[in-house]
């Protein structure tokens, strides 16, 4: 299996533009979380899927965040529009029900300019 | 809000020796908690968990667990300079899937 992928692995924009992130998850896991890392806070749980459907997403800072997974196979993530202190990395992690381990994709690198 | 802490450190042991990373929790109604090790660049990988009170040893590794003083630790053994790696902590309640990380503690393992 090739893991959770992630698109792209660095994405550099200008304030103000719209970016999307994509994740893969692993076929057959029916969780997918997607998750924030910066050095001051760490890592985030932002919003997670269970069966494609957002369980809890109390954790997307603002209505510029938004998180789609339109089937089991295919999630995103944009924000519109981006800031500055949006840089950070963002992870896409996936795990099947009860399973003890959510694996974790490479990560997006954004940096906002 | 449901908080996990860790020291940042970093945490500096000489190659051979034991390392102690501790983490702290303030969510009563957590049952599963986590050690994930990050390497620079790169992203978190499961390492260790533990759900009942006391310790669970795998290999070098031994998670140690005690609720009531909602206190985690990870000991490294025969640490080797691979291990040097930011070490997370992580809490999960009953019944919920999601992870509640800490910020990590940074290892240092000087040969």
């Amino acid at each position: 299996d090739a893991g959770v992928i992630q698109s792209p692995r660095h994405e550099v924009t200008e304030m103000g533009q719209e970016v999307t992130l994509r994740c893969k998850p692993i076929s057959g896991h029916d969780y997918l979380f997607w998750y924030r890392q910066t050095m001051m806070r760490g890592l985030e749980l932002l919003i997670y899927f269970n069966n494609n459907v957002p369980i809890d997403d109390s954790g997307m800072p603002e209505d510029r965040f938004s998180a789609k997974m339109p089937n089991a196979s295919f999630s995103t993530l944009k924000i519109q529009p981006s800031e500055p202190r949006d840089s950070a990395v963002y992870f896409c992690a996936s795990s099947f029900g009860g399973a003890i381990e959510a694996f974790f994709g490479q990560g997006t690198r954004l940096t906002v300019v | 809000q449901k908080e996990v802490e860790q020291n940042s450190g970093p945490l500096s042991v000489p190659e051979g020796a034991i390392a102690s990373l501790n983490c702290t929790y303030s969510d009563r109604g957590s049952q599963s908690f986590f050690w994930y090790r990050q390497y620079s660049g790169k992203s978190p990988e499961l390492i260790m968990f533990i759900y009942s009170n006391g310790d669970k040893e795998d290999g070098r590794f031994t998670a140690q667990l005690n609720k009531a003083s909602q206190y985690v630790s990870l000991l490294i053994r025969d640490s080797q300079p691979s291990d040097s790696a930011t070490y997370l902590c992580a809490v999960k309640e009953a019944g919920f899937q999601k992870l509640v990380f800490g910020t990590g503690t940074r290892l240092l393992v000087s040969p």
